[in-house]
């Protein structure tokens, strides 16, 4: 089944440690997105990558850093630089149409303590 | 779950009845809505969506209807089920790659 997987599910850092999320899609979708979940909040966009090698800034991209090295994988790294984050970090897909009608298909989301 | 809702609005139903939920977007240049269901501690889930040019959509026992005048998006379950139990929100698309999200609502059924 295509599909996004996110590892680690569950993930703890100690204060000062960098820490990465891995997402992984087989969905063959051009655009690849980081979103932080918290309590009562909407979704907030981290970092988006359109193409290979490329990616932009979201809403809240202070103390986070990605890469997308192939299409298929975006990895999220969380820097001791981010002040508060422990979250649900969820990443999704979409396929590129300009039909204007792209639906985020979202993985399972990885939660990130700091001890 | 923790992970989502801890403070959201919760909307119980009884079993079999069914469910509306709302949403209100800001922008009214928004051409694209999407809602979502999400369970506790798992990724939301795509539930059904709809194009600005329509104001009325139905999939399986979920119709979504969209009134541009007052930016008002409702998500309608017919013969709610206990496995609807979840948060729901809704997300409006400004452009290709930008989203915005609603803050979501719980669902609860009542057996």
């Amino acid at each position: 089944d295509g599909g996004i997987t996110q590892s680690p599910k569950y993930l703890f850092r100690k204060e000062g440690q960098n820490v990465t999320l891995s997402c992984e899609q087989n969905l063959n979708h051009d655009a690849m997105y980081w979103y932080r979940q918290d309590p009562g909040q909407g979704l907030r966009l981290i970092y988006y990558s359109q193409i290979v090698n490329d990616f932009q800034k979201g809403d809240i991209a202070e103390g986070y850093s990605v890469s997308r090295e192939k299409k298929e994988s975006f990895p999220l790294t969380v820097t001791s630089a981010q002040k508060n984050p422990t979250a649900f970090y969820l990443c999704a897909s979409t396929l590129d149409s300009y039909s204007g009608a792209n639906v985020l298909t979202f993985g399972a989301g990885s939660r990130l303590t700091v001890l | 779950g923790e992970s989502v809702g801890l403070h959201l609005p919760t909307l119980s139903v009884q079993e079999g009845d069914n469910s509306i939920i709302n949403c209100a977007y800001s922008n009214s240049a928004s051409d694209y809505f999407i809602w979502y269901k999400q369970e506790s501690g798992k990724g939301p889930q795509f539930i059904i969506d709809i194009r600005s040019n329509m104001d009325k959509r139905q999939g399986q026992r979920v119709t979504v209807l969209l009134n541009k005048t007052v930016k008002h998006l409702s998500l309608q379950i017919a013969a709610t089920q206990p496995g609807d139990s979840a948060v729901y929100f809704c997300a409006e698309n400004r452009g290709t790659y930008k989203y915005i999200f609603g803050t979501g609502t719980r669902l609860k059924v009542l057996a």
